[in-house]
C-alpha cells in the first residue's frame, strides 16, 4: 500500500519564477492538506483540497494556490517566488470517513530560491 | 501567536531510560493532539494521538497524556531506543473547524538517544 508521494523531491528556482509541486494521496484517502516547513521550525498550514475545493486556508499570500483533481492528487502552485519561500513543502492526506482524520505525510518537496 | 508550544528545542537521554517530550497550547478549541517524529530528509511520521475525552493513550514504547486544565500534553517515551534519534512535532487540531482539520504545530523537539 503506496503512502503519500510527492514530486520532485528537489527543486532551484531563481526570484519571481513560478513552481507547480504535486502530491499523490495514500490509497483511500480523499483530503490532501499542504504545509510550509521553514529550516527549524515546525510545519505552518498553507490549505487543505477535499472534493476538488479549497475548504480551509492558512495565512498564506495568493501567490499561494492549488488545485484537486478527480483522483484526489493534488498541485500547489507558487508564483513570483520570493527568497522567503525557499522551504520544504509537505503534502499530507486523511479520510473525511476516519474519526478525527489523522494526517499522514510524504517526503516533501525541498525548494530552494535563488 | 504561537497556539502550540515546545519550549524544549533539545533533548539528551540514555539508551533504556525513559524521554519526556512536552507541549503546551493555548486554544481551548483544540480537541484532537498528535505527535510526529522526523528524520532529516523525511516527511513527518505519525506516531500516536490522543483525544480530549481521553488523558492518557498508549501504543507499545509510546504514551501520551493529556492534562486539559493546564493546557498541557507530554510524550514518554520507555525505553528510549538510539532508533529515536530524531525531531518530535506536537501538533493539534480543532473539531469545530468543520471545513477541516488543519494542524497546528510547535517548534519541535529535537531528541538524541545516546548508546
Amino acid at each position: 500500500d503506496a503512502g503519500v508521494t510527492q514530486s520532485p523531491t528537489h527543486l532551484i528556482k531563481t526570484r519571481g519564477q513560478q513552481v507547480t509541486l504535486r502530491c499523490s494521496p495514500k490509497s483511500g484517502h480523499d483530503t490532501v492538506s499542504w504545509y510550509q516547513q521553514a529550516l527549524g521550525q515546525g510545519p505552518q498550514f498553507i490549505f487543505q483540497y477535499y472534493e476538488e475545493e479549497e475548504r480551509q486556508r492558512g495565512n498564506f499570500p495568493d501567490r499561494f494556490s492549488g488545485h484537486q483533481f478527480p483522483n484526489y492528487s493534488s498541485e500547489l502552485n507558487v508564483n513570483a517566488l520570493l527568497l522567503g519561500d525557499s522551504a520544504l513543502y509537505l503534502c499530507a492526506s486523511s479520510s473525511r470517513r476516519d474519526y478525527q482524520e489523522t494526517q499522514y505525510f510524504g517526503p516533501g518537496t525541498r525548494l530552494l530560491v535563488l | 501567536d504561537q497556539q502550540v508550544k515546545q519550549n524544549s528545542p533539545s533533548l539528551s537521554v540514555q539508551e533504556g531510560r525513559i524521554s519526556i517530550l512536552n507541549c503546551d497550547y493555548t486554544n481551548s478549541m483544540f480537541d484532537y493532539f498528535l505527535w510526529y517524529k522526523k528524520y532529516p530528509a523525511e516527511g513527518p511520521t505519525f506516531l500516536i494521538s490522543i483525544s480530549s475525552i481521553k488523558d492518557k493513550n498508549e501504543d507499545g514504547r509510546f504514551t501520551v497524556f493529556l492534562n486539559k486544565s493546564a493546557k498541557h500534553l507530554s510524550l514518554h517515551i520507555v525505553p528510549s531506543q538510539p532508533g529515536d534519534s530524531a525531531v518530535y512535532f506536537c501538533a493539534a487540531s480543532a473539531a469545530f473547524e468543520a471545513a477541516g482539520n488543519k494542524l497546528t504545530f510547535g517548534g519541535g523537539t529535537r531528541v538524541l538517544v545516546k548508546p
